[in-house]
């Protein structure tokens, strides 16, 4: 167990929804990151928040959005889901920020199928 | 793409052999982590290594670091039929405001009993 709690762990919606993925962080990381996951592109950098401040994003489409709350949970919202979007969303926590030898944690992630 | 690479795709192998999986990648990193994914489940953080060094330890694992050639390789010993999973590394990139974490394509390594 890493510490870092995703929810849900599925999720099967129709194309043209929205959803959100929940994040818990590892008890005093402040980094959350988001990766996806898929049969195509493999693993890729979505977006990170260090204590509630967005500090980059990588290949994430306009669609989606996240933020950090104050306890520094995470949330990503999906929206205008295509089929394309199924695949498996990852969130990681460090200690901190760039620069520094911090292992990133993973969460189980959420599966999302879209119909 | 940004995405490194990880040689090879596939490795079968059986229990108590050593199994190697290499890892190229394209930038200076800060550091190197390997992680390991059992069948579409979660990612298990197993070592890191930081670019000023050459090679760690733990357990029945070895990783090696050579920065020149931006290349690691892990080695597992004695392998088990538990070590079936896919194995991933992932670079730190030296420098900007995150330190998100570049995936190679990963090994799918199969240990048989």
């Amino acid at each position: 167990d890493s510490g870092v709690t995703q929810t849900p762990k599925h999720l099967i919606t129709a194309t043209g929804q929205r959803v959100t993925l929940r994040c818990s962080p590892r008890s005093g990381d402040l980094s959350v990151y988001w990766y996806q996951q898929s049969l195509d592109q493999g693993l890729q950098f979505l977006i990170h928040y260090y204590n509630g401040e967005e500090r980059a994003k990588g290949n994430i489409l306009e669609r989606f959005s996240a933020q950090q709350f104050p306890d520094l949970h995470s949330e990503l919202n999906l929206s205008s889901l295509e089929l394309g979007d199924s695949a498996l969303y990852f969130c990681a926590s460090s200690a901190g920020l760039a620069g520094a030898y911090n292992e990133q944690f993973f969460g189980p992630g959420t599966r999302l199928t879209v119909l | 793409s940004q995405q490194g690479e990880e040689d090879p795709q596939a490795l079968s192998i059986q229990e108590g052999e050593n199994a190697t999986m290499n890892c190229s990648y394209k930038t200076s990193i800060n550091n190197l982590q390997w992680y390991r994914q059992n069948s579409g489940r979660g990612l298990v953080h197993l070592i890191l290594i930081r670019s000023n060094e050459r090679e760690k330890h733990s357990g029945r694992l070895r990783v090696t670091l050579d920065t020149s050639k931006k290349s690691s390789s892990l080695l597992i010993t004695a392998s088990r039929a538990a070590d079936t999973a896919s194995y991933f590394c992932a670079t730190d990139a030296r420098g900007g405001a995150t330190n998100k974490l570049i995936f190679g394509t990963g090994t799918l390594l199969a240990v048989q009993p």
